[in-house]
């Protein structure tokens, strides 16, 4: 059980188009979900909260009208790079809980490696 | 100061001994604790999750917890060249709502 599906597994674009990566939780309903973003050797890095129904929250430093993020339903929450630039490339990782339990561990979908050329 | 603090490594092991990796978090109100496992280019995968102070055993990984210390590790026993990868930490406080916090992780090689 607990299976985040994310897709697409990969993706190149050209620089000033945009992309919308799509992640699902397949066996269990999500109202959180959660979007980071690792670069090269580098750790996970939380970019936003997707709340199903309602806003995401973002981290400090991460442009909410660049990382557009929508939770429609309790299974799918969308996250869309905007006029991606090159500096956007990086892999994209969503992940969400089974349940709200304090003690929930985070399940992570395949991600999304991103390159803007 | 860094809320939760890995070596990066890496650590090198030779096949069949015991690796342990630790972690360190400033937050004395974290409430749970996991070991995630990340090969190179893939996503993080969870290993271990421990609660309670002292140790959780699930096949050859052991996790252990001293809230004290502000200490948690993970000790993989026989290991194998498919163990190496990196190792996240991740703390989470008290609270449904509080966020998951990742350590930077060790990367660490098991060597014939």
């Amino acid at each position: 059980g607990a299976v985040v599906s994310q897709h697409p597994s990969r993706v190149i674009c050209k620089s000033g188009t945009s992309v919308k990566i799509e992640c699902r939780s397949l066996d269990f309903q999500a109202t959180t979900m959660f979007w980071y973003r690792q670069f090269p050797k580098q750790s996970l890095m939380l970019m936003a909260t997707s709340n199903e129904g309602s806003k995401a929250t973002y981290e400090q430093g991460v442009e909410k009208d660049k990382f557009l993020i929508n939770h429609a339903s309790l299974t799918l929450s969308t996250l869309t790079v905007t006029s991606a630039h090159p500096e956007d490339s990086s892999f994209y990782i969503c992940s969400a809980s089974v349940s709200v339990l304090r003690n929930s561990p985070l399940h992570f979908g395949n991600g999304t490696r991103l390159t803007v050329t | 100061q860094k809320e939760v603090e890995q070596n990066s490594g890496p650590l090198s092991v030779p096949e069949g001994a015991i690796a342990s990796l630790n972690c360190t978090y400033s937050d004395r109100g974290s409430q749970s604790f996991f070991w995630y496992r990340q090969y190179s280019g893939k996503s993080p995968e969870l290993i271990m999750f421990i609660y309670s102070n002292g140790d959780k055993e699930d096949g050859r990984f052991t996790a252990q917890l001293n809230k004290a210390s502000q200490y948690v590790s993970l000790l993989i026993r026989d290991s194998q060249p498919s163990d190496s990868a990196t190792y996240l930490c991740a703390v989470k406080g008290y609270s449904s709502a509080s966020k998951i916090i990742f350590g930077s992780g060790t990367r660490l090689s098991i060597r014939p």
